[in-house]
């Protein structure tokens, strides 16, 4: 059964710092990873899929890698800003299966 | 474009009434469907999901049931709440087959007093 954990579960940094999230998965023989952003008390909002058949995705200042064979993706977050304060999510999908979550990263950018 | 709308957006319901939350989704056919519950600092649970009308899959037993009455619409129901029932209520949707795009509604604060 897939299982997803995500490192750290909180982190603080000053605003303009580029940061990496972690996201591990136990079953590499996913299909897909998804990278989402949670508001506080709002629902998610999808940021990056990343197929299995590929590396890499990027938007804006967000870079998602994907490694099945190590069982890791890593969202990394160019000149971090205060806007980009909440909580993101990984979730990898097997074939035929649902996506599983990870527990989120909860990011705080100061000012 | 695609839309998905949630409601309602806070609920206070007594132990022991019943529940009913609902989900539409416009502007596809056919979408895979999809109820989440999030608790307090805790990760996505899937509830239930369904590939079409009146096909529903639960991943949990619980106090829970779901339906699919129309392909855009879907229902989270209780005949009595629980105390443990309180938490943030996420429906979703994803077009049919795999590796695609999930898409999160604003979801729904329940609060079982």
């Amino acid at each position: 059964k897939q299982e997803v954990t995500q490192i750290p579960a909180a982190l603080s940094v000053p605003e303009g710092e580029n940061l990496v999230l972690n996201c591990s998965f136990t079953d590499s023989a996913i299909y897909n990873l998804q990278w989402f952003r949670q508001d506080p008390g709002k629902g998610l909002t999808s940021l990056l899929l990343i197929q299995s058949s590929q590396r890499e995705q990027t938007s804006g200042r967000l870079n998602a890698s994907l490694d099945k064979s190590s069982g890791r993706s890593t969202l990394y977050i160019a000149a971090s800003q205060p806007g980009d304060s909440a909580t993101y999510l990984c979730a990898a999908s097997n074939y035929g299966q649902n996506f599983v979550f990870g527990p989120g990263t909860r990011l705080s950018v100061l000012p | 474009s695609q839309t998905i709308h949630q409601w309602p957006a806070t609920l206070v319901q007594p132990v022991g009434s019943p529940l009913s939350l609902e989900c539409t989704v416009e502007g596809t056919s056919n979408p895979n469907l999809y109820w989440y519950r999030q608790a307090a600092g805790r990760g996505l649970q899937l509830l239930f999901y369904s590939v079409g009308i009146g096909q529903i899959s639960s991943e949990v037993p619980q106090n829970l049931s779901a339906s699919r009455p129309q392909d855009r619409q879907f229902i989270l129901s209780s005949k009595k709440l629980l105390l443990s029932d309180s938490g943030f209520y996420l429906c979703a949707w994803s077009l049919g087959g795999a590796g695609n795009t999930i898409y999160f509604g604003e979801g729904s604060w329940l609060t079982v007093v």
